[in-house]
């Protein structure tokens, strides 16, 4: 089945202890996408990647790093994750940019206290 | 960017068609008008898409007008599982902007029995 996959789906943390938010895709996509999601602000987009090796910022990419080291992998990585950080976080890719459709995963659901 | 406007929210009664309206007028010639929605809380949905002309498939049909400055999103029998936020976004695809892209905080509708 197609899709996309995301781990953990919730996790509770402490401030400072860093984590990696987990995402992989079984559709060969070229691009990636992660966003968060806070009530009244929709999904904002952290950082996105065009194909392998290849990332750039989003509109709030403050306090977190990507990597793109295969094609079906792009884990979103908080260092120093800090109570601001809490939110609805999503995954998601396309075959290639943002004209083809993009399919989401379920969201990963961060606390950081 | 053309930028995009949606109420923030509305109501339709169950099994009647639901008409969710989008001001896009400041599209350009290339962009493409998008809808997706995202059902509490999950990874949002790609629902349609279309550049000038009326698109239909299994989910919905799209109507842009014939000046493209606003376009409405036809939910032909709405049921109760419709119920959701749907984002209207515009892109142009190979353009520079076809990689970052933010969803606004879209149309709540509620499906009412």
């Amino acid at each position: 089945e197609a899709q996309v996959t995301q781990n953990p789906r919730y996790l509770i943390t402490v401030t400072g202890k860093k984590l990696t938010v987990t995402c992989s895709q079984n559709m060969n996509h070229e691009y990636m996408s992660w966003y968060r999601q806070d009530p009244g602000l929709g999904l904002r987009q952290i950082y996105y990647s065009m194909n392998v090796e290849v990332t750039d910022k989003g509109d709030v990419p403050e306090g977190y790093k990507v990597s793109r080291k295969e094609k079906r992998n792009f884990p979103l990585i908080l260092e120093s994750p800090s109570p601001n950080q809490t939110s609805l976080y999503f995954c998601a890719s396309s075959l290639s940019g943002l004209y083809s459709p993009l399919h989401f995963g379920n969201g990963t659901r961060l606390t950081v206290t | 960017d053309a930028k995009t406007t949606q109420p923030p929210s509305m109501d339709c009664a169950e099994g009647r068609a639901a008409n969710l309206p989008c001001n896009h007028s400041t599209i350009s010639g290339n962009e493409y008008v998008y809808w997706y929605r995202q059902i509490h809380s999950q990874g949002p949905q790609y629902i349609i898409h279309g550049l000038k002309n009326n698109e239909t498939n299994e989910m919905a049909s799209l109507i842009i007008t014939e000046d493209r400055k606003s376009s409405t999103l036809i939910l032909p029998h709405a049921t109760l599982r419709d119920t959701a936020v749907y984002y209207c976004i515009v892109r142009a695809p190979g353009t520079s902007n076809d990689y970052k892209l933010s969803f606004g905080a879209g149309t709540t509708v509620t499906v009412r029995a």
